[in-house]
């Protein structure tokens, strides 16, 4: 059974400063990952998606690397903002499911 | 639609009775999922649907739970009897499919009060 761990579980930063949020996940047999994002109350917003065949995936400030055969993805936000703060979450596509991890909860303080 | 549709938005109800939960995947997409997020939880798989092969239910919580979809359209999520414990968003996606590089969005979910 695919199981997908976050860490931190929440994280709190100043304005400006790089982060780095962690996932790992238990079987290596993946289809892709993909980092959300979700704000309270809301539903989830796609950021990145790494298929297994690829290393990295950039968009704006967020960048996610994915290393399949030890099991772990990283998503780097750089020059972080007020507006950034949420939970990021990300998810394996073992087929058929998507599997989610639990969450980092990111305050990004002025 | 441009995305993911869900309804209601929210929905109260007295425990014991039925509701049913509905969602609009986008046009063309043939995969469709089903989640629970409790209160300060995470993402719970309850049910996948791909195009017209047998939907994989594993992730139903009990028999008062079921979904329906007729072929890549709407689903609607029944839950029978509701209890307090049902209390959750309910969130649906839809992607392109199964295989490689089918990226999934979301609905903006559909918050259930069972009082």
């Amino acid at each position: 059974k695919q199981e997908v761990t976050q860490i931190p579980a929440a994280l709190s930063v100043p304005e400006g400063e790089n982060l780095v949020l962690n996932c790992s996940f238990t079987d290596s047999a993946i289809y892709n990952l993909q980092w959300f994002r979700q704000d309270p109350g809301k539903g989830l917003t796609s950021l990145l998606l790494i298929q297994s065949s690829q290393r990295e995936q950039t968009s704006g400030r967020l960048n996610a690397s994915l290393d399949k055969s030890s099991g772990r993805s990283t998503l780097y936000i750089a020059a972080s903002q007020p507006g950034d703060s949420a939970t990021y979450l990300c998810a394996v596509q073992s087929p058929p499911r998507l599997t989610f991890g639990e969450g980092t909860q990111l305050t990004v303080n002025p | 639609g441009a995305g993911v549709s869900q309804s209601p938005s929210n929905k109260v109800t007295e425990k014991g009775k039925d509701v049913e939960l509905r969602c609009d995947p986008i046009s063309g997409h043939t995969a469709l999922y089903w989640y629970r997020q409790r209160l300060g939880q995470g993402l719970e798989f309850l049910i996948y649907f791909q195009g017209n092969s047998a939907p994989d239910k594993s992730g139903l919580p009990s028999d008062r739970f079921s979904a329906e979809r007729t072929g890549e359209s709407v689903s609607t999520l029944t839950i029978q009897r509701t209890q307090q414990e049902d209390s959750a968003v309910y969130l649906c996606a839809s992607s392109l499919g199964a295989g490689h590089g089918t990226e999934a969005f979301f609905g903006q979910g559909t918050r259930l009060t069972v009082v």
